[in-house]
């Protein structure tokens, strides 16, 4: 079952602008993680957030949770083109088997 | 490169072929994951392992046939598939399957005639 729902589905923005992700869920999570996918390629962790945490900065991501929401976002600042992607976040539930549920992702374009 | 290699990158198969995909894992991690994406599709699970164990079966088809060995490799054993069957099958390792991040190969983009 789909666990993660992404907004937008797709976003075009232009190099230098900010992209913002949303992701909400259905369950109780461990955590919550970003994932990026180059067209045809496999997942790149971006971050990891935990249930007890509410924001996590990377470089340029910054990701925020909010558990009682149970929804997540994903900002990428100062965008390059090279960021063009899917973005995908992921859900660990509660019972720890492995269980990693990914939503339907965001289709970011940044044109240079 | 992750750590994650699968092989072939690229299949092609009749439904009535038997094929192989094979991942493997230089990472020293215990948990292995078969997901399938398909178009417009999220990642669907499919299988989980953990420490050569079958941890998670999510209902997935007995056509399809996973393997694991040992913690650094893992099979997944494909026989009479349908062409709905057509996807991109990506291997996942973690260091356990708890609270961690996944690392994922290049995939196998699988096409069903």
């Amino acid at each position: 079952s789909q666990q993660g729902e992404e907004d937008p589905q797709a976003l075009s923005i232009q190099e230098g602008e900010n992209a913002t992700m949303n992701c909400s869920y259905k369950t109780s999570i461990n955590n919550l993680q970003w994932y990026r996918q180059n067209s045809g390629r496999g997942l790149v962790h971006l971050i990891l957030i935990r249930s007890n945490e509410r924001e996590k900065h990377s470089g340029r991501l910054r990701v925020t949770l909010d558990t009682s929401k149970k929804s997540s976002s994903l900002l990428i600042t100062a965008s390059r083109a090279a960021d063009t992607a899917s973005y995908f976040c992921a859900t660990h539930g509660s019972s720890n088997t492995g269980k990693l549920i990914f939503g339907q992702g965001t289709t970011l374009q940044v044109k240079p | 490169e992750t750590g994650v290699t699968q092989t072939p990158r690229h299949l092609v198969m009749g439904m009535t072929n038997k094929k192989s995909l094979k991942c493997e894992q230089h990472l020293g991690h215990n948990a292995m994951y078969w997901y399938k994406q398909s178009a417009k599709k999220p990642l669907e699970l499919m299988f989980v392992y953990n420490f050569k164990e079958q941890t998670e079966n999510n209902s997935v088809p007995s056509r399809f046939s996973p393997e694991c060995p040992n913690s650094s490799h893992l099979f997944l054993h494909l026989h009479t598939l349908q062409p709905e069957d057509s996807a991109l099958y990506l291997c996942a390792s973690s260091p356990r399957t708890e609270n961690t991040e996944a690392f994922f190969g290049q995939g196998t983009r699988l096409t069903v005639v």
